[in-house]
């Protein structure tokens, strides 16, 4: 199993170009998230899905869009890039394990660069 | 709204302990969690509580709930270099969400 890939790992867009960044699973898990991480925030969760063809809002959802056409995958796209979106985004995935805990499995990451 | 919070940073010495320490604010989170990210990865899962014990030991890790105070703690025995990391506290919102919070984050240095 690879997990929970991402593509590309790296990127450099300018201001106002667009993107889209792809999340992949091959453990048949329901729920997915994109997060962005910042230095010393921590993890803020952007949009997340529940299930094919399902997204929902997040924390910080502004600038960004997201599709689960497939279940094994989530898409992120960035409308037109902006300097604030400079960031590293984690995809993750996770099932309703034992009890309702949701366990989450992260991928390696994209860092994403918008000058 | 919910909120997580970690102190930044914590240097120990090899073969010490180390306690690494997490407030947060949501009183119905079922589950809390800690992961550790590794330089230029991403996150790894190392162990998770739930919200009705006080207490889970996994080899070398310790982690301690105090559910009045919102206190959570993860102790690391006999700590190593390859300790050396980010490690995330996080709480579970919301219902059949599988959403969490994180904190910050701790760096955690491992002096030899």
């Amino acid at each position: 199993n690879a997990g929970v890939t991402q593509t590309p790992k790296f990127r450099v867009l300018k201001t106002g170009q667009s993107m889209t960044l792809l999340c992949a699973q091959d453990m048949n898990h329901e729920y997915m998230y994109w997060y962005r991480q910042d230095p010393g925030m921590g993890l803020r969760l952007i949009h997340y899905s529940v299930g094919e063809g399902t997204t929902a809002k997040g924390e910080v959802p502004d600038g960004y869009n997201v599709s689960r056409l497939k279940k094994q995958n989530f898409l992120l796209g960035l409308e037109s890039a902006a300097p604030s979106q400079t960031s590293v985004y984690f995809c993750a995935s996770s099932y309703s394990g034992q009890g309702d805990s949701y366990e989450q499995y992260f991928g390696p990451g994209t860092r994403l660069t918008v000058t | 709204g919910e909120d997580v919070e970690q102190s930044l940073f914590l240097s120990v010495r090899e073969g010490d302990s180390s306690v690494i320490n997490c407030t947060y604010t949501d009183s119905s989170s079922t589950y809390l969690y800690w992961y550790k990210q590794e330089p230029g990865a991403g996150l790894q899962l190392l162990t998770y509580i739930f919200s009705n014990m006080d207490m889970k030991q996994d080899q070398r890790l310790t982690v301690l709930l105090n559910k009045k105070d919102k206190h959570l703690s993860l102790r690391i025995a006999d700590t190593q270099t390859g300790d050396s990391a980010i490690y995330f506290c996080a709480e579970s919102i919301g219902s059949n969400t599988g959403k969490l919070i994180f904190g910050q984050g701790t760096t955690l240095q491992v002096k030899p």
